[in-house]
């Protein structure tokens, strides 16, 4: 399996509503990271939560992480049109530059 | 606010052609990386550089990649001859430190099609 699988796959929700996306990760982590990609755009850094972190809060943003489970959430609260994306959750791998490792991201549709 | 800017947003060439991708990162970042993207895959990790050499390398960068940091603001990305299998959106990527602490900030990316 992969470092960082996202679920699920594609989400479609109504604007105003709660969007929840899920991370799970197979190694020790320092810290994790979310990422959202507009298409055809690069990808955009959103939230970064060490792993002495339980709770992170940015805006509308919501990441929880829980280290005993491997897994980390993202909320996005009262969404918006504009919120369309594909979300990946990201994790650096040792190394002096620390490359990330991307997940297989969650694609959100958000409908008026 | 700052960006990382990549040249040109889309190439086109002919397999077995040198091809050169070219970056501008922030200015006073100190970490470059390159990441490319198959269409409806991952986003995958090629190179990092750091302190004027590559820092580590992933399996698909092969000897037919190299990158080159000419000045002090370029970061280039150079594929020597192109195979069908290179066609993807190529990241460029910069960072103020090391990934345990601080988040890498991408560009727009490069649209690469071999024909």
């Amino acid at each position: 399996s992969q470092q960082g699988e996202e679920d699920p796959q594609a989400l479609s929700i109504q604007e105003g509503e709660n969007a929840t996306m899920n991370c799970s990760y197979k190694t020790s982590i320092n810290n994790l990271q979310w990422y959202r990609q507009n298409s055809g755009r690069g990808l955009v850094h959103l939230i970064l939560i060490r792993s002495n972190e339980r709770e992170k809060h940015s805006g509308r943003l919501r990441v929880t992480l829980d280290t005993s489970k491997k897994s980390s959430s993202l909320l996005i609260t009262a969404s918006r049109a504009a919120d369309t994306a594909s979300y990946f959750c990201a994790t650096p791998r040792g190394g002096t530059a620390s490359k990330l490792t991307f997940g297989t991201g969650t694609r959100l549709q958000v409908t008026l | 606010e700052p960006e990382v800017t990549q040249t040109p947003s889309h190439q086109v060439t002919q397999m077995g052609q040198e091809v050169i991708l070219r970056c501008v990162p922030i200015s006073n970042h100190l970490y470059f990386y390159w990441y490319r993207q198959i269409l409806g895959q991952k986003v995958e990790f090629l190179v990092s550089f750091y302190n004027n050499e590559i820092s580590e390398k992933s399996e698909i960068f092969d000897d037919q990649f190299s990158v080159e940091r000419p000045d002090g603001s370029n970061f280039t990305l150079k594929i020597r001859s192109t195979k069908l299998e290179d066609s993807a959106m190529y990241f460029c990527a910069s960072s103020g430190g090391r990934s345990e602490g601080q988040p890498q900030h991408f560009g727009d990316g490069t649209r690469l099609s071999i024909l």
